[in-house]
């Protein structure tokens, strides 16, 4: 059974730079769709964006500029970055293992295994 | 970006009785939908993707349809652990830009 845990800050100040860390057990990281998606309290998802294991990334266009997704297969893990932060940045930050699906062409991820999710306050 | 809207927003249904949960796509997304369950304080559970294949151990009385930008997710008779929020996500564009829906509520009547 694959798991997913989060781990870092949970408070982080304005400007500063959020990090975040993966750890995928249960199975390898090597193959598969690895992505950050977030929920701010009492609100909807938004993906952040995924590595694929071989490190190619793809990032929502909105946090683009402040996002970036790093891989480590020896250690099973996937990590997040997100800098200068702000009190929007506030949420419950998920990672997820995506799945492939490729239809006329076009190929989209769907998120099959959810680590428990950490929330992550920007706050002085 | 594709715009995906949920109704109703929440939906009041007794136990036992049949759920029906909608997801409009702002342009077609193919059959690339899927259908998520979240439960207070958890994260949330892949019920359908394909718009709809169950995923693996969702019970039969799941089960979602449509194609293109009208999508239908279906509850036949309730149970108590189905009260919850569910979204509908779209992974149909490149370069990818995968959005959710705000979610349906799905309360005890």
């Amino acid at each position: 059974q694959v798991q997913l845990q989060e781990s870092g800050p949970g408070l982080v100040k304005p400007s500063e730079t959020l990090s975040l860390t993966c750890t995928v057990s249960g199975g390898s990281i090597s193959s598969y769709y690895w992505s950050w998606i977030r929920q701010p309290p009492g609100k909807g998802l938004e993906w952040i964006g995924y590595i694929y294991y071989s490190g190619s990334t793809n990032y929502n266009p909105s946090l683009k500029s402040r996002v970036t997704i790093s891989v480590d297969t020896s250690k099973n893990q996937f990590s997040l970055k997100l800098s200068s932060v702000t009190a929007a940045d506030t949420a419950v930050y998920y990672c997820a293992r995506g799945l492939p699906s490729v239809v006329r062409g076009v190929m989209g991820i769907y998120f099959d295994y959810w680590g428990q999710g950490t929330l992550v306050t920007v706050s002085s | 970006e594709i715009v995906m809207t949920q109704s109703p927003a929440t939906l009041s249904v007794s136990p036992g009785e049949r759920a029906t949960l909608s997801c409009r796509a702002s342009q077609s997304v193919s059959s690339n939908l899927a259908w998520y369950q979240q439960k207070p304080g958890q994260a949330p559970r892949l019920l359908i993707y394909g718009a709809s294949t169950r995923a693996t151990g969702i019970p039969a009385r799941f089960s979602g349809s449509g194609s293109g930008t009208e999508f239908t997710l279906t509850i036949s008779s309730l149970q108590s652990e189905d009260f919850a929020v569910y979204y509908c996500q779209q992974y149909n564009n490149w370069p990818p830009l995968y959005t959710f829906g705000q979610g349906t509520k799905l309360e005890i009547k």
